[in-house]
């Protein structure tokens, strides 16, 4: 079983949709959470993190956890063409050694 | 600082031929990670360091693959032999530490390898 699952897509949804993108995990040693995207021929970015439950915004964006559930996602509203790329859930493991774990990432495609 | 920097940016090798890619971290950084992308699988972690430090390889497919930093701002990722399979982008990575509050991992352009 892999540590982070994350559905590939793809996804694709008109301008000015909402877009839900979603991950499990399955480690409970697992302590924070970052969203990075991906445009195509490029390194993967930075574009949020969180450490704990609940929400967090950035503008369009809304990172959400749940704990519990061992479940993240990534909203984003009024999304643009430029939104389109492929976005990768991205999870520390904190056992002793630390290591960052990603998601398959999920290709968006947002059409005009 | 230039970011993180690898090469080269593109390899075509043929099958049975020896492969390295190389990195150079952002200064200062204290991890650096190997990951390798493909379709299929996405995005793997093959192998990470701390303060030059292998400290995880559980992610190297197979024996073939091995790694090494000899220095704080250098790397190496070796394939050998290459097979048609290990045909990815390979990612290097570097972070002041697992990207934690308002740090994060910084990527490298990626070495796109093609094995024939």
């Amino acid at each position: 079983q892999k540590e982070v699952e994350q559905d590939p897509g793809p996804l694709s949804v008109p301008e000015g949709a909402i877009v839900s993108l979603n991950c499990t995990y399955s480690n409970s040693a697992f302590q924070y959470f970052m969203w990075y995207r991906q445009y195509s021929r490029k390194g993967p970015e930075l574009l949020m993190y969180t450490y704990s439950s609940g929400n967090k915004e950035d503008g369009r964006f809304t990172a959400q956890v749940d704990k519990s559930s061992k479940y993240i996602s990534l909203f984003i509203r009024d999304s643009q063409p430029s939104d389109s790329a492929t976005y990768l859930c991205a999870i520390t493991i904190i056992q002793g050694a630390q290591k960052l774990v990603f998601g398959q990432g999920t290709r968006l495609t947002i059409n005009p | 600082d230039a970011g993180v920097i690898q090469s080269p940016r593109h390899e075509v090798t043929e099958m049975g031929q020896e492969v390295t890619l190389r990195c150079k971290p952002i200064s200062g950084h204290d991890y650096l990670f190997w990951y390798r992308q493909t379709m299929m699988r996405g995005l793997e972690l093959l192998i990470y360091f701390n303060n030059n430090v292998p400290i995880d390889d559980s992610g190297m497919p197979e024996d073939r693959f091995s790694a090494k930093m000899p220095n704080a701002s250098f790397s190496t990722l070796k394939i050998q032999p290459s097979e048609p399979r290990d045909s990815a982008v390979y990612f290097c990575a570097s972070s002041l530490q697992v990207p934690l509050r308002n740090t994060e991992a910084f990527f490298g352009q990626g070495t796109r390898l093609t094995v024939v």
